[in-house]
């Protein structure tokens, strides 16, 4: 069955500083791989999605098939980026839904 | 992206009693799920509203404690029934297309909070 590991509930950093928010999956076929944000009292939205190699507001997320990782990273850490963030899989048979990570908080610290 | 409304936002609930949620989209969509995330936890799939037919209900999810409704493409009711304090969870409702998503994924609604007591 598959399965998304995010290992930290709670990330604390300094504005400035880098971000690296991990996330590992396990999974046998082609998977697709997202990052969804949920900001205090709003709903959950899309960050990015490995295929479509963007960067969305400074986050970056490579898919590394040998380590089976998809790590959120960001180079420069601003206090509005304080939210939860989710690592998602999409299976590429069978079930539609999206399979998440247990979350990870993230604090910008002024 | 589709836009969805999901009431109600929330609710305080007596034990033994149902609830029912609603999700409504602004367009049609293919693909309907709903989720549980209780608290402190991640969104867990209760299961996948099929238009026309039976919901498909995940491991551990049945009909009878969460039946379903999905009458057409952009509507769907999920009830939580005989509800006890452990149901007490925010329920999320989420869409999206079938086959290749497009670049926005899926859509989630805002989500009902569930306080059972």
């Amino acid at each position: 069955a598959q399965r998304v590991t995010q290992p930290e509930k709670l990330l604390s950093v300094f504005k400035g500083a880098p971000v690296e928010l991990k996330c590992n999956y396990s999974y046998s076929g082609s998977p697709e791989l997202f990052w969804y944000v949920q900001y205090s009292r709003q709903r959950l939205q899309l960050l990015l999605r490995h295929i479509s190699r963007e960067s969305i507001k400074g986050f970056t997320a490579d898919l590394n098939k040998g380590e089976t990782s998809f790590h959120l990273k960001k180079p420069f850490a601003q206090e509005e980026d304080s939210a939860m963030y989710y690592c998602a899989l999409l299976m590429d048979t069978g079930r539609r839904a999206l399979t998440f990570g247990s979350g990870t908080r993230l604090q910008v610290q002024p | 992206s589709a836009v969805i409304s999901q009431k109600p936002s929330r609710d305080i609930c007596q034990r033994g009693t149902s609830l029912t949620i609603q999700c409504q989209v602004d367009s049609q969509v293919t693909m309907m799920f709903w989720y549980r995330q209780q608290p402190g936890q991640s969104l867990t799939l209760i299961a996948t509203a099929n238009q026309g037919s039976e919901a498909t209900y995940e491991s551990g999810f049945v009909i009878d404690k969460f039946p379903i409704s999905r009458p057409n493409l952009t509507f769907s009711t999920l009830t939580v029934s005989n509800m006890s304090p452990e149901d007490s969870s925010i329920y999320l409702c989420s869409v999206g297309m079938g086959g290749n998503l497009p670049a926005y994924g899926y859509t989630f609604g805002s989500g009902t909070r569930l306080t059972v007591v």
